[in-house]
């Protein structure tokens, strides 16, 4: 069965910190896709990055960076020098490629960046 | 400007009350789904639809009824809601029917059943 774990429910840095946060996931899948979203407290929902199971290439866009693991099942997330403006809760997505369209998240973790 | 509406965005209704909250997409996209977000829960699938009149169930169906007659619309209906159907709804759609596509959110609908 699926199952995506974000461990930290809660994490606090003051500005410039780098700071990353966890996302474990359990599939039996060996195509599947990964996803991390972002909910600003405006409220919606934004897509941030994909990443396919066969691409296990780390990507940077700026200051934020995502390091995939099949090893450690892992896809975690990294804000470098964080800002105010990166306060928002971030959400974990898998979804496999067969049996069926599901998708699940994981239960988030709220950023908050002090000044 | 491509995007997901719903409505109502805000709410407020008694137990036994049958509502409708729609939602509507203009990207043409063939996937859409209707999640639940709750403290400590993230968000839930509720139904999804593949196409038209094809849609099935996600993880907490229960108490929840859709259905897709037109490519862009995708209403989900509570016939009696309950309390516990208090929470955030998010409609969303993405385009074609693999998983590998990025889902594009509606702005959400927050419910209270009283």
């Amino acid at each position: 069965a699926q199952k995506v774990t974000q461990a930290q429910t809660e994490i606090s840095v003051v500005e410039k910190e780098d700071v990353t946060l966890d996302c474990v996931y359990e599939t039996r899948d060996t195509t599947y896709y990964l996803f991390w979203y972002k909910q600003p407290p405006s409220g919606e929902l934004v897509f941030l990055i994909r990443r396919n199971s066969f691409d296990e290439q780390n990507e940077i866009s700026g200051r934020y960076s995502w390091n995939f693991q099949k090893s450690t099942s892992s896809f975690n997330f990294t804000i470098t020098a964080s800002q105010v403006v990166d306060s928002a809760v971030y959400f974990c997505a898998l979804s496999e490629a067969a049996g069926g369209f599901k998708t699940i998240f994981g239960a988030g973790t709220r950023l908050f960046v002090k000044a | 400007e491509a995007q997901v509406t719903q409505n109502p965005r805000y709410l407020i209704t008694v137990t036994g009350k049958k509502l409708t909250v729609t939602c509507s997409q203009n990207m043409n996209h063939e996937y859409m789904s209707w999640y639940r977000q709750d403290p400590g829960l993230g968000l839930r699938q509720i139904y999804y639809s593949m196409n038209v009149e094809v849609t099935d169930k996600g993880d907490v169906p229960e108490g929840y009824k859709v259905s897709r007659k037109e490519k862009r619309n995708f209403p989900l209906i509570l016939e009696s809601p309950s309390p516990n159907q208090t929470s955030l709804y998010f409609c969303a759609s993405r385009f074609g029917t693999g998983s590998y596509n990025e889902q594009f959110f509606g702005p959400g609908t927050r419910l209270t059943v009283l």
